[in-house]
């Protein structure tokens, strides 16, 4: 079974700091990493997406960074605002499906 | 345009009962998926389609069935309900082949009793 694991299940950080979550994959038959947030009560929406053939990818506050060798990757909120308190998922995806982490629940004190 | 619409939005089953959840888009999408969402195990596929009157198995489709008699629906049905079915599922859709760009619908919470 393909799986994505995703750490930590949840975190906590102050107004205007750096949040991280990262993930791991175990199957390189995969043709892209994307990263959805989900706001309670709603569906996910795509945040940021990275190819495996790069290395970083930067938009706005939020970077995404690609170690293929490692099969990790992570994601990079820059000044982390209380408007970003949602629940952040990674996935790996090839062909027509993909694989989601657990999810990582984010809260931004003000 | 609605993008995603989801029915009905919340939905108490009694164990042994059956029920059909409706998905639509209004984007033109030839890829259809249905997810569901349980804590502490992100989303998991369940079917997904390609295109209109197509269906593939997912990840767990084990007491759930599909049709996609239209480009635009996406219909879920379980034929007889288990309380291992209370989960809330995400319908979503995608317009390329590499997938990896879904949009998601608001979901359907489902206690099953």
């Amino acid at each position: 079974q393909q799986q994505v694991k995703q750490s930590p299940q949840s975190l906590i950080v102050q107004k205007g700091g750096i949040s991280i979550i990262n993930c791991a994959y175990e199957n390189t038959a995969f043709d892209y990493f994307p990263w959805y947030q989900q706001f309670p009560g709603k569906g996910p929406a795509l945040l940021i997406a990275i190819r495996p053939d790069v290395s970083e990818k930067k938009e706005g506050r939020f970077t995404i960074s690609f170690n293929k060798s490692a099969k990790q990757f992570s994601l990079h909120i820059m000044d982390s605002q209380p408007g970003d308190s949602a629940t952040y998922f990674c996935a790996a995806t090839g062909g027509f499906k993909t694989i989601f982490g657990a999810g990582t629940r984010l809260f931004v004190k003000a | 345009n609605a993008g995603v619409t989801q029915t009905p939005k919340f939905r108490v089953l009694k164990t042994g009962q059956s029920m059909t959840l409706l998905c639509a888009q209004d984007m033109n999408h030839e890829y259809m998926y249905w997810y569901r969402q349980d804590p502490g195990m992100g989303l998991r596929l369940i079917h997904y389609s390609v295109g209109e009157g197509t269906t593939a198995k997912g990840e767990v489709p084990d007491g759930y069935n599909v049709s996609r008699l239209k480009k635009q629906n996406f219909l879920l049905g379980l034929e007889s309900a288990a309380p291992s079915q209370t989960s809330v599922y995400f319908c979503a859709s995608g317009r390329t082949m590499t997938g990896y760009e879904q949009y998601f619908g608001p979901g359907t919470r489902l206690t099953v009793t």
